[in-house]
């Protein structure tokens, strides 16, 4: 039981690139979300899935995509990378009335 | 809007000593969770407990206890004794219940550094 897993850890993207942050969890939790971490603002959400198929905006959703096609998978997709997306990401599932669990995190920087 | 305020950005105290970190919270929900989550050096984030709102009793779990005080909108996190190991950022979270209760909002951290 893997739990949640993010791959890459760490990515070095050039402005207008696009890459997508892998994320899976093999709980099978319905519900799964993206956030990011900045320094001094704490985790804001980007995009949360409450099932396959089924997707919504979080706080700060502009310049990223999210699908949900399997209960596993939950990618983030940045368009056209900016500098202002180097970040820290973590991807969560679960939640509800039971705890969340986050991944290890990738740490994206954009030059 | 809910909104979670962590005004300590960073505490430091000696080791053994206890250090209570503040959390105040605002909601329009009369039903809500609230959350502590550590985030050690190395990065990744630990559940340290979740509450719901119609659960005020105070929570004690070794050196950690967390005050719940719906009247101040607070949920206060204490630490006893403290450990070089406490180190961390922790924050608070709040989620609304119902539909969409898993999303949630974060404070801003309180940087913790235990002093050996």
């Amino acid at each position: 039981n893997a739990g949640v897993t993010q791959t890459p850890k760490f990515q070095v993207l050039k402005t207008g690139q696009s890459m997508t942050l892998q994320c899976a969890q093999d709980m099978n939790h319905e519900y799964m979300s993206w956030y990011r971490q900045d320094p001094g603002m704490g985790l804001r959400l980007i995009h949360y899935s409450v099932g396959a198929g089924i997707t919504d905006q979080g706080e700060v959703p502009n310049g990223y995509n999210v699908s949900r096609s399997t209960t596993e998978d939950f990618p983030l997709r940045l368009l056209s990378a900016a500098p202002s997306q180097t970040s820290v990401y973590f991807c969560a599932s679960g939640g509800g009335i039971n705890e969340q669990f986050f991944g290890p995190g990738t740490r994206l920087t954009v030059l | 809007a809910q909104k979670v305020t962590q005004a300590q950005t960073e505490i430091s105290v000696v080791e053994k000593e206890d250090v209570t970190l503040d959390c105040v919270y605002e909601t329009r929900d009369t039903t809500y969770y609230l959350f502590w989550y550590k985030q050690p050096p190395s990065g990744e984030l630990v559940f340290l407990i979740r509450r719901n709102s119609f659960d005020e009793q105070n929570e004690i779990s070794g050196r950690y206890s967390w005050n719940f005080q719906k009247s101040t909108s607070s949920f206060n996190f204490t630490i006893t004794a403290s450990q070089v190991v406490d180190s961390a950022v922790y924050f608070c979270a709040l989620s609304e219940a119902g539909f969409g209760n898993e999303k949630l909002t974060f404070g801003t951290g309180t940087r913790l550094t235990i002093i050996p």
